[in-house]
This record gives C-alpha cells, structure tokens and sequence, in this order.
C-alpha cells in the first residue's frame, strides 16, 4: 500500500511570494496533520483536519492556512513568505482523530527554501 | 503545556555498543508516547509507541517503557548497527487534544563500524 505522498519535494521561492503544498494520506485515513521541521529542530505542529474540518491549529500566524478536500486529500497554504519559513513541511496521515494513541505516518515532506 | 526533553546529540558509538537516549515530558492527563526516527533527507518513521504506565513498546531492537513516575521513556537498544546512525524523536500525544503530536528537539545517533 502507497504510504503518505507529497508534492512537490523541494521548492524555491521568494520573499513575499505564495506558496501551496500537497498531501495524500494513506488508503483509508481520514485525518492529515502539517508540521514544520526546521532544520535542527523537532517538528511544529500547524493543523490537523479530519472529515474536512479543522481540528486542531498551532501556533502560526494567519499567512498559514489548509483545507482537506472529499477524498481526503490537503493542501497547506503559505502566503507572503518570509525567510523563517524555510523548512521541511511534512503531512502526516492517521485513521481518525478520536483516540490520541492513534499513531501517524509521516510523508518524506517538501523542503521549502526562501530567497 | 505539553512538552518533551531529549538528551542533546551526537551520541557517538561504535558497533555492538549499548544505546540509550533519555527522554522526558510534561503534560497535563495520560499522554501516549511516541519514539519516531528520521533518515537523512526522509520523513518520520514510527519506531514504536506506548500508550500507558508501564507499557514497553519494542521494534527492530529498540525499546522504551513508560515511566509515568518520572514522566519519562527512554530508547534503548542492546546493540547498535551502523544502520541505524539517524535522528531519533521522542513525541507525546495528549488524550486532552485531538492526537497532534510535540516533538523533542530530537537526538542524532553516529554509529561507527
């Protein structure tokens, strides 16, 4: 079975610019999590959406938004980009948001990087 | 609120050598724990996991019990390979949220033939 995807895995952009990342869970899991991992440091949490809703937000500022579409899958959105939001971004998938020992299975993430 | 404390890196051993990375947390009710590893240039990958006191999650080797009377879960491993040389993560998940997970600031392993 195909595990967590995402796309695309390295992006450059520019200072100011906008960005969108794409994730596909694994077959059957209904919730997907972003973290930001910068380099050195464990991952952040951002969202988590289950069923299409937002679940769960971290502590990021309002340039940061996601939604989960019917089959699942989501997108991150980062607007007006800064240098501090080079990073790993990583999606993880889980079965459904109930039960906090459900574990998650992580994509191999897109590394963003700002000039 | 809820956080981790990993032992900082490089842990440098040789093969065959004994491993552990001491981990502790903070958090408010009954957390699940997690011990993820993360190769070079991959994602997360779930090592194994724990969900209450005294629980012993195992995988590949390695293992970490649940001490809920000193908040910890420490990684061991009876006898490291040069595979696997990663950055290993301890992370809890709180049962009073909705199963988001925190991060240590995670520990490199160097393992030397």
């Amino acid at each position: 079975d195909a595990g967590v995807t995402q796309s695309p895995t390295h992006l450059i952009k520019t200072r100011g610019q906008q960005v969108t990342l794409r994730c596909s869970p694994i077959s059957g899991h209904k919730s997907v999590s972003w973290y930001q991992q910068v380099l050195g440091q464990g991952p952040q949490f951002i969202f988590q959406y289950y069923e299409k809703e937002e679940r769960g937000r971290g502590n990021f500022p309002d340039r940061f938004s996601a939604r989960q579409f019917p089959n699942y899958s989501s997108e991150l959105n980062v607007n007006a980009l800064l240098l501090g939001d080079s990073a790993l971004y990583l999606c993880a998938s889980s079965i459904g948001t109930s039960r906090a020992n459900q574990p998650q299975h992580f994509g191999d993430g897109t590394r963003l990087s700002i000039l | 609120g809820d956080s981790v404390t990993q032992m900082e890196g490089p842990v440098t051993l040789s093969e065959e050598a004994f491993l552990t990375i001491n981990c502790t947390y903070t958090a408010t009710g009954y957390p699940s724990l997690f011990w993820y590893v993360q190769y070079p240039g991959e994602g997360l990958q779930l090592l194994l996991k724990a969900t209450k006191a005294d629980d012993k999650g195992s995988n590949k080797g390695f293992e970490a019990t649940y001490r809920k009377e000193t908040t910890s879960f420490h990684l061991e491993k009876g006898s490291v390979q040069v595979s696997d040389s990663a950055v290993y993560f301890c992370a809890l998940s709180s049962n009073s949220g909705y199963s988001t997970l925190t991060f240590g600031k995670g520990t490199m392993l160097l393992v030397s033939p």
